[in-house]
C-alpha cells in the first residue's frame, strides 16, 4: 500500500517550458487536491477533485491546469512556467471532500523556475 | 472566511521540555480541527484530529482540544524528543469552506539533546 505517490520529486524548468506533475493514490479515495507550499504561507490548494470527473478552483488557480485522469490519478500542468511557480507541489486525497475526513499527502515535488 | 492562526516560530526547546503550539480559528460554522506535522523532506502526516466541540485528539503523546468558548485547539505535549523537530500545521475544514481545508502557517519545532 504506497498511499499517495508524485512524480518526479525534483524537476528544474526555464521560463517558459510547460510540464506535467503526476500524482497517484491507491487508497480508493474519491476526492484529490493539489497545493503549493511556499515559505511562510502555509499550504494554498490550487485546485481540487471532489469525485472522478470534476474539478474545481481553490485559492490560487492561475497559471494552472489539472486533469482528474481517473479514480486513481489527478495531474497538474504548468503551461507556461513563470518563476513565481517556483514551490513545493503536495498532493492529497481523502475518502470524501471535507469534514470530517482527513487528508493524506505525497511526498511533494520541488518545482524551480529559473 | 473561515481560517485558522497559529503561533509563529521558529521555537526551540531542550529535550523533556514541555511544548505548547498555539491555534485560534475564525469559523461561522462547525468545522473540524486538525494537526499535520511535516518532517523534513517529507509530506504531510495527520497527527491528531478533533471533530466537535470539548473533542480531544491524541497521538504519539500530543494532545489538543476542541475549545468552542475560546475557539482554540492548542497543540501539547508533556516531554518533547529529538524526534518531534518537524513543522507542525494547524487545518481546519467545514462545510463552510466547501469541504476544503485551510491550513496555517506552520510552526517549526527543533529540539535540541
Amino acid at each position: 500500500n504506497a498511499g499517495v505517490t508524485q512524480t518526479p520529486k525534483f524537476q528544474v524548468l526555464k521560463t517558459g517550458q510547460s510540464m506535467t506533475l503526476q500524482c497517484a493514490q491507491d487508497m480508493n479515495h474519491n476526492s484529490m487536491y493539489w497545493y503549493r507550499q511556499d515559505p511562510g504561507m502555509g499550504l494554498r490548494l490550487i485546485y481540487y477533485s471532489a469525485s472522478e470527473g470534476t474539478t474545481d478552483k481553490g485559492e490560487v488557480p492561475n497559471g494552472y491546469n489539472v486533469s482528474r485522469l481517473n479514480k486513481r490519478e489527478f495531474s497538474l500542468r504548468l503551461e507556461s512556467a513563470a518563476p513565481s511557480q517556483t514551490s513545493v507541489y503536495f498532493c492529497a486525497s481523502s475518502v470524501i471532500a471535507g469534514a470530517p475526513y482527513e487528508q493524506y499527502f505525497g511526498p511533494g515535488t520541488r518545482l524551480t523556475v529559473t | 472566511g473561515d481560517s485558522v492562526t497559529q503561533m509563529e516560530g521558529p521555537v526551540t526547546l531542550s529535550e523533556e521540555a514541555f511544548l505548547t503550539i498555539n491555534c485560534t480559528y475564525t469559523a461561522t460554522g462547525y468545522p473540524s480541527l486538525f494537526w499535520y506535522v511535516q518532517y523534513p523532506g517529507e509530506g504531510l502526516q495527520l497527527l491528531l484530529k478533533a471533530t466537535k466541540a470539548d473533542d480531544k485528539g491524541s497521538n504519539k503523546g500530543f494532545e489538543a482540544t476542541y475549545r468552542k468558548e475560546t475557539t482554540s485547539f492548542h497543540l501539547e505535549k508533556g516531554s518533547v524528543q529529538v524526534s518531534d523537530s518537524a513543522v507542525y500545521f494547524c487545518a481546519l475544514s467545514s462545510t463552510n469552506t466547501g469541504n476544503q481545508f485551510y491550513f496555517g502557517t506552520g510552526t517549526s519545532l527543533t529540539v535540541i539533546p
